[in-house]
């Protein structure tokens, strides 16, 4: 079945480094991929979307990349900020369907 | 505020009774869409509405459960006879149809249901 597979052990990193998030998604070629924030007991919010002719995307300390051949979209938060403490959730579409993945929680330490 | 909205926020049944849950999208969005979600997983796709015509449901979504969007404005979705296993958040999003069809969808804060 299609599925979308996210790291779902906690990562911890430290103010002010890079924080990097992995999506892999199997048995299927998703036309685009978006990444979500959900904060506990909400909505998710709409961070970014790349489509699979695009290798690479970004939005103030945001980048997300494509990688149609490892079948995978790496997410990076620079200079991450406790702010930024969250789970992360990458979702797959070929239509307006969405396809989630279990989303990995992001704590940085101050 | 002019963001998805949902009610109620949380539900409390008891098994077998049937619960109804509203979704109100952004005014001008004719995408509406209706997820499960449980603890530590993502969400769920159950249903889709385009205007007042639902075109595509997941097979998850037994004939328990309705989805309705009458006048292609606010949905809802009602869990006939409740089962234990139907506890969840309950989220609903709208998005926009613009060129390319791959839009972000703009989530409402989600209704918790708990059937004891």
């Amino acid at each position: 079945s299609q599925k979308i597979e996210q790291n779902s052990e906690a990562l911890n990193i430290q103010e002010g480094k890079t924080a990097t998030l992995t999506c892999n998604y199997t048995n299927y070629s998703p036309a685009y991929l978006q990444w979500y924030r959900q904060d506990p007991g909400r909505g998710p919010v709409f961070l970014l979307l790349i489509r699979e002719n695009e290798k690479e995307k970004r939005k103030e300390r945001l980048k997300v990349t494509f990688d149609t051949t490892l079948k995978q979209s790496l997410f990076h938060i620079t200079a991450s900020q406790p702010a930024d403490s969250a789970t992360y959730l990458c979702a797959g579409g070929a239509t307006n369907k969405l396809i989630f993945g279990t989303g990995t929680l992001l704590a940085v330490q101050p | 505020d002019t963001g998805v909205s949902q009610d109620p926020r949380h539900k409390i049944t008891k098994r077998g009774q049937n619960v109804t849950f509203r979704c109100d999208p952004i005014s001008e969005h004719n995408r509406l869409y209706w997820y499960r979600q449980t603890l530590g997983q993502g969400p769920e796709f159950l249903t889709y509405f385009q205007n007042e015509a639902q075109l595509e449901k997941s097979r998850l979504l037994s004939d328990r459960f309705s989805a309705e969007r009458p006048k292609g404005s606010f949905s809802t979705l009602e869990i006939q006879r409740t089962e234990q296993g139907d506890s969840a958040m309950y989220l609903c999003a709208s998005s926009p149809t613009k060129a390319g069809d791959y839009n972000e969808q703009f989530f409402g804060p989600g209704t918790r249901l708990t059937v004891l």
